[in-house]
């Protein structure tokens, strides 16, 4: 079982719908990242959590400890959104690598 | 204009000849990383470093070398390239605040060994 499991790992919408994406873990962690790649295969880092909520215009980011999972979510989604979302989680207990998810693949249909 | 920078952008080789994938940063980050993705894997990294001459190794660092003898830069060196290291190597880099902080990655080399 993989450390990091993201869920979907597709998920096709139209736009304008509401987009949630999960990210759970099996190990402690210090903090958790999203990633945004794009079709061209830029990566772009969209938020670094540790604890609570972030948010930054159309995405918001949630993390919840306690149940080790992270939910990554999308208001009033458009074409442009459509990408490979990545959640990577930083461990704890003294480690500073990251371990990634697979990424859910998001295609939003105009 | 922050960025990260990787050279080169193609690459293909044949097994056993040795190559050195470039990296540098202009941000004066302290932590900087290799990791390659590949299909139906994801991403997994290589080798980080948090300061000059500190690195260490990631999930994947069998076949791969790297140093850190500048802040900036942060070169990856396959000293005997096999097939099965053919994939798409991103580097990245990001403040260190006793955790690695947002990471601005570089565009991606794309290598194939033959």
């Amino acid at each position: 079982k993989n450390e990091v499991e993201q869920s979907p790992q597709n998920l096709t919408a139209q736009e304008g719908e509401f987009i949630t994406i999960n990210c759970s873990y099996s190990v402690g962690i210090s903090a958790l990242h999203w990633l945004q790649q794009h079709p061209g295969g830029g990566i772009v880092s969209l938020f670094m959590l540790s604890s609570g909520k972030k948010k930054h215009g159309r995405l918001i980011a949630t993390i919840n400890i306690q149940e080790k999972h992270s939910s990554l979510h999308i208001t009033a989604s458009h074409p442009r959104d459509s990408a490979v979302y990545i959640c990577a989680v930083r461990r704890g207990g003294g480690a500073d690598g990251l371990t990634f998810g697979k990424g859910t693949h998001l295609i939003i249909q105009p | 204009e922050a960025q990260v920078t990787q050279n080169p952008r193609y690459l293909i080789t044949v097994t056993g000849k040795k190559l050195t994938v470039t990296c540098s940063q202009n941000m004066n980050h302290e932590y900087m990383s290799w990791y390659r993705q590949d299909p139906g894997l994801g991403l997994r990294q290589i080798y980080y470093s948090m300061n000059v001459e500190v690195t260490d190794k990631g999930d994947v660092p069998e076949g791969y070398k790297v140093s850190r003898k500048e802040k900036r830069n942060f070169p990856l060196i396959l000293e005997s390239p096999s097939p099965n290291q053919t994939s798409l190597y991103f580097c990245a880099s990001s403040l260190w605040r006793g955790t690695p902080y947002e990471q601005y990655f570089g565009p991606g080399t794309r290598l194939t060994v033959t």
